[in-house]
């Protein structure tokens, strides 16, 4: 069964530092990776996704996403942090069983608070 | 704005009682997808619906039903209710079939129930 973790309830950072969010995930075949954001009050917004090809993956806002075959990992990153970035960050898998049915995954989701 | 609009936008109930969520998809998009957020439960995926059949199925209740409809509109009907049904329930939207599992997908602003 494939699952996704994020091990980090919330993470703090300081505005204008590095911040990253982490994920790790697990699945049987090749894994398509996704990060989404959500804003209070407000639906999930698709940041970035990771199919094939370069392990680095840029998004939206001025996110990346670097994937990590070997530790089974894909962490969103951002050079520079915005208070405006605040929010929840979910990452999620998706895999296609031998039926060609679709699976999607989701992480329980990290709060950001990026501070003044 | 996500163009995927969901309506109601919030629905109070009571145990026992059926209720139906109505999603339209963003024009053009043939696949529509149902998830539930909850506290407890976090996000998960519910069902994906791609021209009017079945495509996808995640953690549905045998409760819980969905369809897509001709004009490719979606409703997901949830029965029987009970107090833990109580979640914020997102549609999103995508184009592709066969490339389900990587493409991207935009989300509606969300039902929010409560069964009381």
């Amino acid at each position: 069964a494939q699952s996704v973790a994020q091990p980090e309830d919330q993470v703090n950072v300081a505005e204008g530092n590095p911040l990253t969010v982490k994920c790790t995930y697990s699945v049987s075949g090749n894994p398509y990776l996704f990060w989404y954001v959500q804003y209070p009050n407000r639906g999930l917004q698709f940041l970035l996704k990771y199919i094939t090809g370069d392990n680095l993956v840029k998004g939206s806002y001025g996110f990346e996403a670097e994937f990590n075959k070997s530790q089974t990992s894909f962490h969103l990153k951002k050079p520079s942090a915005l208070v405006s970035d605040s929010a929840l960050y979910f990452c999620a898998v998706r895999d296609v069983d031998s039926g060609g049915y679709q699976k999607v995954t989701f992480g329980i989701g990290t709060k950001l608070q990026v501070i003044p | 704005d996500s163009g995927v609009t969901q309506t109601p936008k919030h629905l109070i109930t009571a145990t026992g009682q059926r209720v139906t969520l109505r999603c339209s998809p963003r024009s053009g998009d043939l696949s529509v997808y149902w998830y539930q957020q909850s506290l407890d439960q976090g996000l998960q995926f519910l069902i994906q619906y791609y021209n009017g059949e079945e495509r996808a199925k995640g953690n549905i209740l045998e409760r819980f039903s969905a369809q897509q409809f001709p004009d490719l509109h979606s409703e997901l009907n949830l029965s029987s209710l009970e107090l833990g049904d109580s979640a914020l329930y997102f549609c999103a939207s995508s184009a592709y079939k066969d490339r389900g599992a990587q493409e991207t997908q935009y989300f509606g602003p969300g039902t929010r129930l409560l069964v009381l």
